[in-house]
């Protein structure tokens, strides 16, 4: 069974600083990967994925993350933090066990950026 | 934009009473999927549908149903109304093949009081 273990609940950084939001995932088979956001009493917009082409994969909003299979990491960067980054950050993992591609998500880490 | 429509967007409601949370899409995906999310709990997938007169349910033990009649359309209903169904409620859908991503509604918040 797939699953997907986020680490530490909240981030807290100063505007400028390097943001890094940490997504650890579990399958059995090659998974593929997501990196959401979701605003305040909004729903979840996406931010980038990984389907096993390049492993350092781009997204919008200067985003990025590095897929590593040796440590099961998908780890979510970015170089400096605008205020407006503020928000709840998903990690989901989904692959072909136990049905057709069915995303899991993990719990999810709020980052909080001081001016 | 995500062409995914949720609504009611807030719902307060009495114990007892039979709600029906309404989810439409407009990109003819062929899966759908209900998630309940609770602050710093992460998001449990309760239903999800392959396509049309598919439901499925998913990980987390709901009293709720759902129907797929039509492709564009994945009701959610809860029979009667408990104070333990007070949630999020997230309706998504995404294409059939494995690295598509999920599209997201803007989300029911349900109280049941």
């Amino acid at each position: 069974a797939q699953s997907v273990t986020q680490l530490g609940s909240h981030v807290s950084v100063s505007e400028g600083a390097l943001v890094l939001l940490r997504c650890n995932y579990s399958s059995s088979v090659p998974p593929y990967l997501f990196w959401y956001v979701q605003y305040p009493n909004q729903g979840l917009q996406l931010l980038l994925k990984y389907t096993s082409a390049a492993t350092l994969v781009k997204g919008i909003n200067g985003f990025e993350a590095e897929f590593k299979k040796s440590e099961t990491s998908f780890h979510l960067t970015k170089p400096s933090a605008h205020m407006s980054d503020a928000a709840e950050y998903l990690c989901a993992v989904s692959d072909s066990s136990g049905g057709s591609y069915i995303p899991t998500f993990g719990r999810g880490t709020s980052l909080i950026v001081h001016p | 934009e995500a062409d995914i429509y949720q609504t009611p967007r807030y719902l307060v409601i009495g114990t007892g009473k039979k709600i029906t949370l309404e989810c439409s899409q407009t990109m003819g995906h062929d899966k759908m999927y209900w998630y309940q999310q609770d602050p710093g709990m992460e998001l449990h997938l309760i239903h999800y549908s392959y396509g049309v007169n598919s439901t499925e349910k998913g990980d987390l033990s709901s009293e709720s149903t759902v129907s797929r009649i039509r492709t564009e359309h994945f009701p959610l209903t809860l029979e009667s109304a408990r104070p333990s169904h007070t949630s999020q409620y997230l309706c998504a859908s995404s294409e059939w093949k494995g690295n598509a991503e999920a599209f997201f509604g803007q989300g029911t918040r349900l109280t049941v009081v």
